[in-house]
């Protein structure tokens, strides 16, 4: 069994300033690991994916993620926030070998103020 | 990469009644899911739809309560019978993109229940 974890329900962040939202995931087998974001009013889409190699994972809008391991974390990371990052962001693990489906984590909404 | 629309957008709908939701794919997949996202939680996974054979529906849910049709490659339905308030969610389609092991997910279908 997978499961995800992600510590923060919300965070508010101001214009510019950095941010990382944190997630946690337990697997007794290799995972990817995936990042996706949910603007209001419409589906998830990839912000970014983590399948092998380099742990620093770069995806789109300027976000990262860093994959660890020993520490089973993949906390995703902006240095600069703008407005429109504000949405509803999902942590998702998969098992490499094995189930197709993918468990996501609770959320967290990210508000970013002026 | 794939293309996913959803019918209809958002609906209201009355207790008691039933709500057929259709998702489109621009291009040929073997599995589909369907998500329930209800206010402020996660994505909980109803069931997956192959072409060709019976859905297989997660822990909770069942096919009386929400039958599923898949008639080729492109399409499938998710009927949400009886309804009742507690069935006000959004309803999300997916299918996994193959090799790139992600989920690409249609725009949703908000339901609200009276």
């Amino acid at each position: 069994a997978q499961s995800v974890t992600q510590l923060d329900s919300q965070v508010p962040v101001f214009e510019e300033a950095p941010v990382e939202l944190r997630c946690n995931y337990s697997s007794s087998v290799s995972v990817y690991l995936f990042w996706y974001v949910q603007y209001p009013n419409q589906g998830l889409q990839l912000l970014l994916k983590y399948l092998s190699g380099s742990t620093l994972v770069k995806g789109i809008n300027g976000f990262e993620a860093e994959f660890n391991k020993s520490q089973t974390s993949f906390h995703l990371r902006k240095p600069s926030v703008h407005i429109s990052d504000t949405a509803e962001y999902f942590c998702a693990v998969k098992s490499s070998g094995g189930s197709y489906i993918p468990t996501f984590g609770r959320g967290t909404s990210l508000i970013v103020h002026p | 990469s794939a293309v996913i629309s959803q019918k209809p957008s958002r609906d209201i709908c009355q207790r008691g009644t039933s709500l057929t939701i259709q998702c489109q794919v621009d291009s040929q997949v073997t599995m589909m899911f369907w998500y329930r996202q209800q206010p402020g939680q996660s994505l909980t996974l109803i069931a997956t739809a192959n072409q060709g054979s019976e859905a297989t529906y997660e822990s909770g849910f069942v096919i009386d309560k929400f039958p599923i049709s898949r008639p080729n490659l492109t399409f499938s339905t998710l009927t949400v019978s009886n309804m009742s308030p507690e069935d006000s969610s959004i309803y999300l389609c997916s299918v996994e993109g193959g090799g790139s092991y992600e989920q690409y997910f249609g725009p949703g279908t908000r339901l609200t229940v009276t």
